[in-house]
């Protein structure tokens, strides 16, 4: 079973619009839960993540997530997109024993 | 603090050659873990060490492996390479083992590894 779930491998967003890109996570318990940002040719760097002491998170570079128990979602916003915001994202979950799972990850692309 | 890093960055391989990649964590992290990124499946976690021992093993052949050293410092080793050994592989370091949860894990650039 799937435990972190990306909708939509590709998303195409006009500069200053709003940014959504989802998330979804199975599991019995609320997990601990991470949006990483990868740029072309690096590794991943961390946006935000949920550890049960706020529902909303707010992250780097104006990003923010809201964790959402009853619909098991994390789904990462920025207001206004910015050209330098294309890259992927991959949504991660930590669950207990031990398993941390990343989505597939979705590439957003910024129309100027 | 100097981030994560990781030699080389590229590397270009024959079939059947063996490789070894290089990962040097956050100064204070024992946590180091290894990723394959590939465009077909992602990120698949490889394998987790912790002061030394090795913690936890994804779902990969035993042509891979790694060790830590007791600088906390990392290897992987990829023997009999195969085509489908192309991928980047990424390296992330936490304070604490990946089953603490919370720890965030910091990545380095990875290593770009090519099998002709």
């Amino acid at each position: 079973a799937q435990s972190v779930t990306q909708l939509g491998s590709h998303v195409s967003v006009s500069e200053g619009a709003l940014v959504l890109l989802r998330c979804n996570y199975s599991s019995s318990v609320p997990p601990y839960l991470f949006w990483y940002v990868q740029y072309p040719n690096q590794g991943l760097q961390l946006l935000l993540k949920y550890t049960s002491a706020a529902t909303l998170v707010k992250g780097i570079n104006g990003f923010e997530a809201e964790f959402k128990k009853s619909e098991t979602s994390f789904h990462l916003t920025k207001p206004s997109a910015h050209m330098s915001d294309a890259a992927e994202y991959f949504c991660a979950v930590s669950l207990t024993g031990n398993q941390f799972y990343f989505g597939t990850g979705t590439s957003l692309t910024v129309i100027p | 603090k100097a981030g994560v890093t990781q030699t080389p960055r590229y590397l270009i391989k024959t079939r059947g050659q063996q490789v070894t990649l290089s990962c040097s964590p956050i100064s204070g992290h024992r946590s180091v873990s290894w990723y394959q990124q590939t465009p077909g499946q992602g990120l698949q976690f490889l394998f987790e060490y912790f002061s030394e021992t090795q913690r936890n093993k994804g779902n990969f052949p035993g042509r891979f492996s790694g060790r830590q050293f007791s600088n906390s410092r990392s290897e992987m080793n990829v023997s009999t390479l195969e085509l489908g050994d192309s991928a980047l592989y990424l390296c992330a370091s936490s304070l604490a083992p990946r089953a603490n949860g919370a720890d965030t894990q910091y990545f380095g650039p990875g290593t770009r590894l090519t099998v002709l």
